[in-house]
């Protein structure tokens, strides 16, 4: 079975400044997408950005960018510029590529506190 | 489009009584599925449906039904509510299983005393 680990249950960073959040997995496929999710405290599941396992070029989103190391089986999101909104629990989530392969496999979130 | 829609958002059940989570999606999609999240816990997959008429059981599925009448509305039943099951319970849909995003709900919290 797949698992997601992220090792990090509480991080903060200065208003402006980076910030990056660690998420490691386990699989045995060599197929599979990886997300991160931003859950607010509105509590609202809010997709922040996608990987396919494929692509070796990372995935990048305006200030939201990973750092996708496929053979270490890790999967960091990195912040810049860090604003107020975005204080909120962040989840890595896996899920294997493929017809039939539905399942949403998050892991325990980090808790990301914007200092002003 | 209003996305995926859940009743109620907030619930109190005692211990043994039953109810039904609502959850309804206007996308279209074909995929639906149930979580829950705990604290300290990232969600966790209840219950799910490929289509209309054919659901399929998750990682906790125990104590939990499901049902897909329609493409629309999958609702969550709790048969005899625990303490145990005291959660936050998102509704999810996504246009197919190959790596499209999941739409969530706004959730429902539910205390069973």
């Amino acid at each position: 079975a797949q698992t997601v680990t992220q090792s990090q249950p509480e991080m903060s960073v200065q208003e402006a400044e980076t910030v990056t959040l660690s998420c490691t997995y386990d699989t045995s496929e060599s197929d599979y997408y990886l997300f991160w999710y931003k859950q607010p405290p509105s509590r609202q599941m809010i997709l922040v950005i996608r990987q396919e396992a494929y692509k070796q070029q990372n995935a990048t989103e305006n200030r939201f960018s990973v750092n996708f190391q496929k053979a270490a089986k890790s999967f960091s999101l990195k912040i810049s510029d860090s604003q107020l909104g975005d204080a909120a629990m962040y989840f890595c989530a896996y899920r294997h590529s493929g017809a039939g392969s539905y399942q949403l496999t998050f892991g325990k979130g980090t808790k990301l506190s914007v200092i002003p | 489009n209003a996305g995926v829609t859940q009743t109620p958002k907030f619930q109190v059940l005692k211990t043994g009584q039953s109810m039904t989570l609502q959850c309804a999606q206007d996308m279209n999609h074909e995929y639906m599925s149930w979580y829950r999240q705990d604290p300290g816990m990232g969600l966790r997959l209840i219950h799910y449906s490929v289509g209309a008429g054919i659901t399929d059981q998750g990682e906790v599925p125990n104590g939990y039904n499901v049902s897909r009448s329609t493409t629309e509305d999958f609702p969550l039943r709790l048969l005899s509510a625990a303490p145990s099951q005291t959660s936050v319970y998102f509704c999810a849909s996504s246009y197919s299983d190959l790596g499209y995003e999941q739409y969530f709900g706004p959730g429902t919290r539910l205390t069973v005393t």
